[in-house]
C-alpha cells in the first residue's frame, strides 16, 4: 500500500517551453502532497505544499507563477514548470501524506532536462 | 536559522560490518526525525523514524539513536549488505508536517 507514482519519469525539453509533471497516490487519498526539487549531489528542498481544493503554499524563493501547482483531486497533484530554462533542470520529487501519523510517501521522481 | 546537517558526506564500509551515519540538528523544538534511503535515480524510501520523547528505536537491522542534549541523531545499520549502498538522509518533521532534509551521506558497501 501507499504507493505514489510520477509521470513522466524523464523529460527533455527546449528552453522556453512548459512541462507538466503528475504525482498520483495510487491506493490512497491524499489531501496534502508536497513537491521537492533535488539538484545533483544535493539534498531535497521543499518547493511547495499542495492542498486539495485550495491554493498551494510556496516556500520562500520559489516563484509561484513559474511553478504552477494544481491539486484538483485527492489522488492527483500536478506541477507545471512554465517557460523552463536550463537552470530548472533538476530531479523533481513529490510526496503524499497518508495515515493517522501523516507519514509522507515519496514518488520515484521526475528528471527534467532543459536544453 | 534552522538546519539539519550531516557530519560525513561519504561512508565506505566492508560488507558485514556495521554502519553508523550521523546527523546534527539545530532546532530544539524538533520533535520528529526520520531517516530515508535514496538509491540513484529514485525517490526517498522511509527507513525508520523517532519522536523526541524517545532515545532509541529499533527496526529490522537498523537502529536510530537520538541525543537531544547534543542535538545529534544517528542511524546504525547492522551487518551492512551491498543492497544498503545508497544515499541516506535524515529529516526533521516540522509545522504542517513539512520535512527539512539534511545534506545526505553516501554509503558505499565493499564486497
Amino acid at each position: 500500500g501507499a504507493v505514489v507514482s510520477q509521470h513522466p519519469s524523464r523529460v527533455i525539453c527546449k528552453s522556453g517551453t512548459s512541462v507538466k509533471i503528475e504525482c498520483r497516490s495510487l491506493d490512497f487519498q491524499a489531501t496534502t502532497m508536497f513537491w521537492y526539487r533535488q539538484f545533483p549531489k544535493q539534498s531535497l528542498m521543499l518547493m511547495a505544499t499542495s492542498n486539495e481544493g485550495s491554493k498551494a503554499t510556496y516556500e520562500q524563493g520559489v516563484e509561484k507563477d513559474k511553478f504552477l501547482i494544481n491539486h484538483a483531486s485527492l489522488t492527483l497533484s500536478t506541477l507545471t514548470v512554465t517557460s523552463a530554462h536550463p537552470e530548472d533542470s533538476s530531479f523533481y520529487i513529490c510526496s503524499a501524506e497518508q495515515g493517522p501519523d501523516n507519514e509522507q510517501f515519496f514518488g520515484p521522481g521526475t528528471r527534467l532536462t532543459v536544453l | 536559522g534552522e538546519s539539519v546537517g550531516l557530519h560525513l558526506p561519504t561512508l565506505s564500509v566492508q560488507e558485514g560490518d556495521n554502519s553508523i551515519i550521523n546527523c546534527a540538528y539545530s532546532n530544539s523544538a524538533s520533535d520528529y526525525f526520520i531517516w530515508y534511503k535514496q538509491e540513484s535515480g529514485k525517490g526517498p524510501q522511509f527507513i525508520i523514524d523517532i519522536r523526541s520523547n524517545m532515545d532509541k528505536r529499533q527496526g529490522q537491522r537498523v537502529t536510530v539513536l537520538l541525543n537531544k542534549t547534543v542535538k545529534h541523531l544517528s542511524l546504525q545499520i547492522a551487518a551492512t549488505q551491498p543492497g544498503d549502498s545508497a544515499v541516506y538522509f535524515c529529516a526533521r518533521g516540522g509545522a504542517g508536517n513539512m520535512l527539512t532534509f539534511g545534506g545526505g551521506t553516501r554509503l558505499m558497501v565493499k564486497p
